[in-house]
């Protein structure tokens, strides 16, 4: 069925690392991979997407690299700050289905000052 | 600006009460969405509603209904609450996507609803 898992599920770096979190998608016909940041006490955001017509997409610190043969797409973030600290959710599109999205479990990233 | 809201943030209630949680958006968006939060687990869809009328369950819809009389309002019913229904409750809503045709939509967040049920 749909699945997407998120690995890890928490991850500790130090200020200016990089942080990579993973995702891998069971449904080999999603097309669109969103990324959301949920910091403590509020809502997610969108902070980044993919569709699978592009390997890669950068925004400044984020990027986000896609594997549509492996199934698997990344977010990195480099240079981290303390308030990258958040919940990170990785999510799929699935086909059929008219913007319903399948997240993955979620990343705690806490950037150590 | 999208905005998305809950009818409460906090809401402690008794096992077997009946609860409503309430969703309004004011963009004129197609559709809506009730996820429950919980550590771990990440966010999982109850049910979704992409027209006024309309609902699809998602993936945990069971001890859940829902309502949507109106385009932009998206009701959660807890028939009988228990306690294994404790949780954050987040709403959101999307302009229609057309899949088919590469076109996606952003999904925009309410604030959350954190549900005790004792």
């Amino acid at each position: 069925g749909e699945n997407v898992e998120q690995h890890p599920s928490t991850l500790s770096v130090q200020e200016g690392d990089s942080a990579v979190i993973k995702c891998t998608y069971s449904d080999s016909a999603s097309n669109y991979f969103p990324w959301y940041k949920q910091e403590l006490g509020k809502r997610p955001q969108l902070i980044i997407d993919i569709r699978s017509n592009v390997g890669e997409k950068k925004d400044q610190r984020i990027a986000v690299t896609l594997n549509k043969t492996a199934k698997h797409f990344s977010l990195h973030i480099t240079e981290t700050q303390p308030e990258d600290s958040a919940v990170y959710f990785c999510a799929a599109l699935f086909s059929g289905n008219t913007g319903k999205l399948i997240f993955g479990q979620g990343t705690t990233l806490q950037v150590k000052p | 600006d999208v905005k998305v809201t809950q009818s409460s943030r906090y809401l402690v209630k008794r096992t077997g009460e009946k609860v409503f949680l309430e969703c309004v958006q004011d963009m004129d968006h197609e559709n809506m969405f009730w996820y429950r939060q919980d550590p771990g687990l990440g966010l999982r869809l109850i049910y979704f509603s992409y027209d006024v009328k309309m609902k699809e369950k998602g993936d945990i819809p069971e001890g859940y209904s829902v309502s949507r009389e109106k385009k932009e309002r998206f009701s959660l019913i807890l028939e009988s609450a228990s306690t294994n229904q404790t949780s954050m409750y987040l709403c959101a809503s999307s302009l229609r996507s057309a899949f088919r045709q590469g076109f996606y939509n952003e999904q925009f967040f309410g604030p959350g609803t954190r549900l005790t049920v004792l």
